[in-house]
């Protein structure tokens, strides 16, 4: 089994509202991502886990929350968003990486987030 | 980190092959090139990687040259399914366990029956 799942596919938010993104791997993998996407751009990097801890926060605003309970389960907690934020949020997982060996990172399909 | 640079879009016709180029000219040592390509409404998908060797799989080939400074996606024969945006990225083999990708923008490439 190769799937990264993510739920919901899709979420509409005000701006006070408290929300969370859900990813989900069965592959093993110790290394787990947050990417956001706007329209037309590329995925940017915003979190990594390692071994479930943060190892990479890329100037992420607080009001993103990331939690990895279990080296299968990666969460992204939302609140007072603003509509700037609205965008497909990927995840992915990997191997985590080593000196003489780099790994392919698996995606999911992404939860477009919509904050009104 | 390492930039690359992409063409913005590319043509290609049905069951002809493909060859998307990469300028990478900041490349370390250390650094992995990736390619990734992202279908339209999906993740993103690995597509091969390689250091310093030439490199094949089921999906395409990666030419790397000699210097490192370029390299080359090579779809053998493309179908309507590998329209997509291909992205070429560097991955910094010395950032230890974080996997760290970057992306650039990527090239669109449109397949034509």
């Amino acid at each position: 089994d190769t799937e990264v799942t993510q739920t919901p596919k899709h979420l509409v938010m005000g701006m006070t509202n408290k929300k969370s993104l859900k990813c989900e791997q069965h592959m093993g993998h110790r290394a787990m991502y947050w990417y956001k996407q706007k329209a037309k751009k590329p995925p940017e990097l915003m979190f990594v886990y390692s071994y479930e801890k943060l190892s990479i926060n890329e100037s992420v605003p607080s009001r993103f929350s990331p939690e990895c309970p279990n080296s299968s389960l990666l969460n992204l907690h939302l609140h007072a968003l603003q509509p700037e934020d609205s965008a497909l949020y990927l995840c992915a997982s990997s191997q985590v990486p080593r000196l003489a060996a780099s790994y392919e990172q698996y995606f999911g399909p992404g939860t477009r987030l919509t904050v009104t | 980190d390492a930039k690359t640079t992409q063409p913005n879009s590319m043509e290609s016709n049905e069951e002809e092959p493909v060859h998307l180029p990469c300028n990478h000219s900041t490349i370390s040592g250390t650094d992995y090139i990736h390619w990734y390509r992202q279908l339209p409404s999906q993740g993103p998908e690995y597509v091969i990687h390689g250091l310093t060797s030439n490199v094949n799989n089921r999906m395409a080939s990666l030419a790397i040259a000699e210097d490192r400074k370029s390299s080359t996606l090579i779809l053998h024969r493309a179908t309507l399914r590998d329209a997509a945006v291909y992205y070429c990225i560097l991955r910094d083999r010395g950032s230890g366990n974080t996997g760290k990708l970057i992306f650039g923008q990527g090239t669109t490439l449109q397949v034509k029956p």
